[in-house]
């Protein structure tokens, strides 16, 4: 099946520790992009990468980091800096620009 | 930043009555594009509409631009429980590659 898929579905996480967020496709899609949404809220943009190796901010990148070894692979880390990381957590990818195929997402929550 | 706003925030419809949804966006775009979010899921694209284009068809969806105003409306005809869903306009970003700016959603509840 071609997809795109996200692990875990639930993550709970003690404050200060860094969690890392799977991402990963298989429709070789060059460009991938990490979104964040709070209750009652739209997409927000933490990430993107539109090439392997390249990565730039979105609106909300503080607290968060990325890498793009691979083109099938983004993973996103919410590190201890970010001060409200409870959230869930969506990944997508796109082959240019137009539609976006996005994954399950990932439900975080700090306690 | 959050460039598309949908109207209205909530929407309750019987089954078989046609159910509107209106985005407005701020800036000029290339695209403008029409999800739909099931409760705790990811979200499934439905329509892309080119900035050259006025109106679109798929399926029981209509979805109009009109740039001059910067406005989009998203129709779903003789609409069926299964309907029921969040939606979500999105528009590209000429600073965020091929990145969407989306807005806060139309939830929409069909009851049999």
């Amino acid at each position: 099946d071609g997809g795109i898929t996200q692990s875990p579905k639930y993550l709970f996480r003690k404050e200060g520790q860094n969690v890392t967020l799977s991402c990963e496709q298989n429709l070789n899609h060059d460009a991938m992009y990490w979104y964040r949404q709070d209750p009652g809220q739209g997409l927000r943009l933490i990430y993107y990468s539109q090439i392997v190796n390249d990565f730039q901010k979105g609106d909300i990148a503080e607290g968060y980091s990325v890498s793009r070894e691979k083109k099938e692979s983004f993973p996103l880390t919410v590190t201890s800096a970010q001060k409200n990381p409870t959230a869930f957590y969506l990944c997508a990818s796109s082959i240019s620009r137009g539609e976006q195929y996005f994954g399950p997402g990932t439900r975080l929550t700090v306690t | 930043s959050q460039q598309g706003e949908e109207d209205p925030q909530a929407l309750s419809i019987q089954e078989g009555e046609n159910a509107t949804m209106n985005c407005s966006y701020k800036t000029s775009i290339n695209n403008l594009q029409w999800y739909r979010q099931n409760s705790g899921r990811g979200l499934v694209h439905l329509i892309l509409i080119r900035s050259n284009e006025r109106e679109k068809h798929s399926g029981r969806l209509r979805v109009t631009l009109d740039t001059s105003k910067k406005s989009s409306s998203l129709l779903i005809t003789a609409s069926r429980a299964a309907d029921t869903a969040s939606y979500f306009c999105a528009t590209d970003s000429a600073n965020s590659g091929y990145a969407l700016n989306f807005g806060k959603g139309t939830s929409l509840l069909v009851t049999p």
